[in-house]
Protein backbone atom coordinates (compact mmCIF):
# COMPACT_ATOMS: atom_id res chain seq x y z
CA UNK A 1 0.00 0.00 0.00
CA UNK A 2 0.79 3.51 0.08
CA UNK A 3 2.78 5.15 2.58
CA UNK A 4 4.77 8.57 3.65
CA UNK A 5 7.94 8.61 6.05
CA UNK A 6 8.90 12.20 7.75
CA UNK A 7 11.36 13.42 8.94
CA UNK A 8 10.30 13.55 12.93
CA UNK A 9 10.55 16.68 15.00
CA UNK A 10 10.55 18.44 16.71
CA UNK A 11 12.57 20.91 14.73
CA UNK A 12 13.36 24.04 16.31
CA UNK A 13 15.29 26.78 14.32
CA UNK A 14 15.85 30.70 15.18
CA UNK A 15 14.62 32.68 12.75
CA UNK A 16 15.84 33.67 9.16
CA UNK A 17 17.51 30.12 9.54
CA UNK A 18 17.04 27.75 6.33
CA UNK A 19 14.33 24.99 6.65
CA UNK A 20 14.57 21.10 5.26
CA UNK A 21 11.56 19.37 6.48
CA UNK A 22 12.56 15.65 4.47
CA UNK A 23 9.61 13.41 3.05
CA UNK A 24 9.58 9.72 1.19
CA UNK A 25 7.00 8.14 -0.25
CA UNK A 26 5.95 4.44 -1.51
CA UNK A 27 3.01 4.30 -4.16
CA UNK A 28 2.43 2.21 -7.09
CA UNK A 29 1.68 4.57 -10.33
CA UNK A 30 2.16 8.37 -9.77
CA UNK A 31 0.74 9.73 -7.17
CA UNK A 32 0.05 13.36 -6.23
CA UNK A 33 2.04 14.82 -3.48
CA UNK A 34 1.16 17.47 -0.79
CA UNK A 35 2.57 19.53 2.18
CA UNK A 36 0.04 20.17 4.63
CA UNK A 37 0.52 22.98 7.13
CA UNK A 38 -1.61 23.01 10.79
CA UNK A 39 -1.22 26.04 12.77
CA UNK A 40 -1.91 25.83 16.83
CA UNK A 41 -4.89 25.35 17.19
CA UNK A 42 -6.31 24.99 13.59
CA UNK A 43 -6.85 22.62 11.20
CA UNK A 44 -4.83 21.60 8.08
CA UNK A 45 -4.48 23.78 5.56
CA UNK A 46 -3.10 22.90 2.20
CA UNK A 47 0.71 24.67 1.47
CA UNK A 48 1.77 23.02 -1.46
CA UNK A 49 0.85 20.37 -4.07
CA UNK A 50 2.69 18.81 -7.35
CA UNK A 51 0.73 16.34 -9.11
CA UNK A 52 4.14 14.73 -11.55
CA UNK A 53 7.62 14.26 -11.89
CA UNK A 54 9.85 17.09 -11.26
CA UNK A 55 7.04 19.58 -10.95
CA UNK A 56 8.04 22.15 -7.88
CA UNK A 57 5.26 23.75 -5.84
CA UNK A 58 5.56 26.37 -3.96
CA UNK A 59 3.72 29.50 -1.63
CA UNK A 60 4.57 31.52 0.72
CA UNK A 61 8.45 31.02 0.68
CA UNK A 62 8.44 27.33 0.90
CA UNK A 63 8.88 24.96 -1.95
CA UNK A 64 9.05 21.09 -2.48
CA UNK A 65 9.87 19.46 -5.81
CA UNK A 66 8.45 16.15 -7.42
CA UNK A 67 11.43 13.93 -6.89
CA UNK A 68 10.34 9.93 -8.52
CA UNK A 69 13.38 8.73 -8.83
CA UNK A 70 14.60 9.47 -5.40
CA UNK A 71 10.20 8.86 -4.47
CA UNK A 72 10.94 12.64 -2.19
CA UNK A 73 9.18 15.37 -1.57
CA UNK A 74 11.11 17.45 0.75
CA UNK A 75 10.20 21.19 2.00
CA UNK A 76 12.34 23.56 2.13
CA UNK A 77 12.23 27.57 3.01
CA UNK A 78 15.39 30.19 3.17
CA UNK A 79 14.31 32.09 5.64
CA UNK A 80 11.92 30.48 8.17
CA UNK A 81 9.67 33.15 10.25
CA UNK A 82 8.48 33.01 13.99
CA UNK A 83 4.68 32.79 12.52
CA UNK A 84 5.85 29.48 10.37
CA UNK A 85 6.07 27.43 14.04
CA UNK A 86 3.46 24.61 12.96
CA UNK A 87 2.81 20.92 12.17
CA UNK A 88 3.69 20.33 8.98
CA UNK A 89 2.56 17.22 6.91
CA UNK A 90 3.28 15.23 3.97
CA UNK A 91 1.30 13.36 2.15
CA UNK A 92 0.40 11.77 -1.26
CA UNK A 93 -2.45 10.45 -3.05
CA UNK A 94 -3.09 8.10 -6.37
CA UNK A 95 -6.08 8.30 -7.97
CA UNK A 96 -9.19 5.83 -8.58
CA UNK A 97 -10.38 3.20 -6.28
CA UNK A 98 -9.34 3.13 -3.00
CA UNK A 99 -6.31 4.84 -4.09
CA UNK A 100 -8.01 8.09 -4.07
CA UNK A 101 -7.72 8.80 -1.12
CA UNK A 102 -4.89 10.52 0.90
CA UNK A 103 -1.92 9.22 2.69
CA UNK A 104 -0.53 10.83 5.67
CA UNK A 105 2.94 11.32 6.95
CA UNK A 106 2.74 11.41 10.96
CA UNK A 107 3.99 15.11 10.57
CA UNK A 108 6.95 17.16 11.83
CA UNK A 109 6.65 20.14 14.36
CA UNK A 110 8.40 23.39 13.53
CA UNK A 111 8.91 26.16 15.95
CA UNK A 112 10.64 28.96 15.29
CA UNK A 113 12.44 31.50 18.03
CA UNK A 114 12.95 35.24 17.34
CA UNK B 1 -13.44 29.99 -0.44
CA UNK B 2 -14.81 26.34 0.73
CA UNK B 3 -15.59 26.08 4.37
CA UNK B 4 -15.94 22.79 6.42
CA UNK B 5 -17.11 23.34 9.50
CA UNK B 6 -17.36 21.24 12.81
CA UNK B 7 -19.87 22.21 15.45
CA UNK B 8 -17.92 21.29 18.66
CA UNK B 9 -14.72 22.35 18.97
CA UNK B 10 -14.07 20.83 22.89
CA UNK B 11 -16.37 17.84 24.08
CA UNK B 12 -15.93 15.74 27.09
CA UNK B 13 -17.58 12.28 27.42
CA UNK B 14 -18.04 9.28 29.89
CA UNK B 15 -17.34 5.87 28.74
CA UNK B 16 -20.00 4.05 27.55
CA UNK B 17 -21.90 7.13 25.78
CA UNK B 18 -23.21 7.54 22.64
CA UNK B 19 -21.41 10.67 20.36
CA UNK B 20 -21.91 12.20 17.82
CA UNK B 21 -19.46 15.08 16.10
CA UNK B 22 -20.92 17.14 13.59
CA UNK B 23 -19.79 17.76 9.83
CA UNK B 24 -20.93 20.21 7.90
CA UNK B 25 -19.18 21.73 4.06
CA UNK B 26 -20.63 24.64 2.16
CA UNK B 27 -19.30 24.10 -1.65
CA UNK B 28 -21.95 21.09 -2.56
CA UNK B 29 -18.77 18.73 -2.62
CA UNK B 30 -19.44 14.82 -2.96
CA UNK B 31 -16.46 13.84 -0.80
CA UNK B 32 -16.28 13.94 2.61
CA UNK B 33 -14.07 12.50 5.37
CA UNK B 34 -13.31 11.92 8.80
CA UNK B 35 -9.73 11.42 10.60
CA UNK B 36 -8.34 11.33 13.61
CA UNK B 37 -5.04 12.70 14.82
CA UNK B 38 -2.88 11.58 17.50
CA UNK B 39 0.71 12.75 18.67
CA UNK B 40 3.17 10.41 17.11
CA UNK B 41 1.08 8.80 14.81
CA UNK B 42 -0.08 11.44 12.44
CA UNK B 43 -3.69 11.53 11.18
CA UNK B 44 -5.42 8.46 10.37
CA UNK B 45 -8.66 7.65 8.03
CA UNK B 46 -11.36 6.50 10.13
CA UNK B 47 -14.49 6.85 7.27
CA UNK B 48 -15.27 8.17 4.15
CA UNK B 49 -18.27 9.07 1.88
CA UNK B 50 -18.12 9.32 -1.83
CA UNK B 51 -21.84 10.66 -1.78
CA UNK B 52 -25.05 10.77 -0.20
CA UNK B 53 -25.91 7.68 1.39
CA UNK B 54 -22.75 6.40 0.40
CA UNK B 55 -19.83 5.46 2.96
CA UNK B 56 -16.23 3.65 3.06
CA UNK B 57 -13.87 2.28 5.60
CA UNK B 58 -10.86 3.72 6.21
CA UNK B 59 -7.93 2.21 8.04
CA UNK B 60 -9.38 2.37 11.93
CA UNK B 61 -13.07 1.79 11.45
CA UNK B 62 -13.69 -0.17 14.69
CA UNK B 63 -15.48 1.54 17.08
CA UNK B 64 -17.17 3.96 14.86
CA UNK B 65 -19.91 4.26 12.24
CA UNK B 66 -20.86 7.63 9.91
CA UNK B 67 -23.75 8.70 8.59
CA UNK B 68 -24.25 10.98 5.44
CA UNK B 69 -28.27 11.80 4.89
CA UNK B 70 -27.50 15.08 3.02
CA UNK B 71 -24.62 15.93 1.15
CA UNK B 72 -23.18 18.99 3.13
CA UNK B 73 -23.05 16.97 6.49
CA UNK B 74 -21.28 13.81 7.51
CA UNK B 75 -21.24 12.63 11.26
CA UNK B 76 -19.59 10.62 12.69
CA UNK B 77 -21.19 8.63 15.75
CA UNK B 78 -19.26 6.87 18.08
CA UNK B 79 -21.93 4.19 19.72
CA UNK B 80 -20.12 3.78 23.13
CA UNK B 81 -17.04 5.64 23.74
CA UNK B 82 -14.08 4.20 25.44
CA UNK B 83 -11.31 5.83 26.91
CA UNK B 84 -9.54 4.83 23.65
CA UNK B 85 -10.73 7.28 21.67
CA UNK B 86 -10.06 10.13 23.15
CA UNK B 87 -8.16 12.42 20.25
CA UNK B 88 -8.83 15.13 17.80
CA UNK B 89 -11.10 14.40 15.24
CA UNK B 90 -10.53 16.21 11.80
CA UNK B 91 -13.29 16.06 9.32
CA UNK B 92 -12.15 17.51 5.74
CA UNK B 93 -14.23 17.97 2.18
CA UNK B 94 -12.29 17.32 -1.07
CA UNK B 95 -12.48 19.61 -3.86
CA UNK B 96 -10.37 20.19 -7.01
CA UNK B 97 -10.38 23.63 -8.18
CA UNK B 98 -6.91 22.94 -9.68
CA UNK B 99 -7.72 19.64 -10.73
CA UNK B 100 -5.82 17.69 -8.22
CA UNK B 101 -6.67 15.97 -5.05
CA UNK B 102 -7.23 18.72 -2.31
CA UNK B 103 -8.89 18.06 0.85
CA UNK B 104 -10.08 20.82 2.77
CA UNK B 105 -9.95 20.48 6.27
CA UNK B 106 -12.38 21.92 9.55
CA UNK B 107 -10.80 23.29 12.61
CA UNK B 108 -11.07 19.99 14.72
CA UNK B 109 -13.39 18.53 17.25
CA UNK B 110 -10.94 17.15 20.23
CA UNK B 111 -12.80 14.52 22.45
CA UNK B 112 -11.63 13.61 26.15
CA UNK B 113 -13.73 10.43 27.34
CA UNK B 114 -13.12 9.99 30.93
Amino acid sequence: GNSVTQMEGPVTLSEEAFLTINCTYTATGYPSLFWYVQYPGEGLQLLLKATKADDKGSNKGFEATYRKETTSFHLEKGSVQVSDSAVYFCALSGFGGSNYKLTFGKGTLLTVNP
Amino acid sequence: DVKVTQSSRYLVKRTGEKVFLECVQDMDHENMFWYRQDPGLGLRLIYFSYDVKMKEKGDIPEGYSVSREKKERFSLILESASTNQTSMYLCASRGSPGGANVLTFGAGSRLTVL
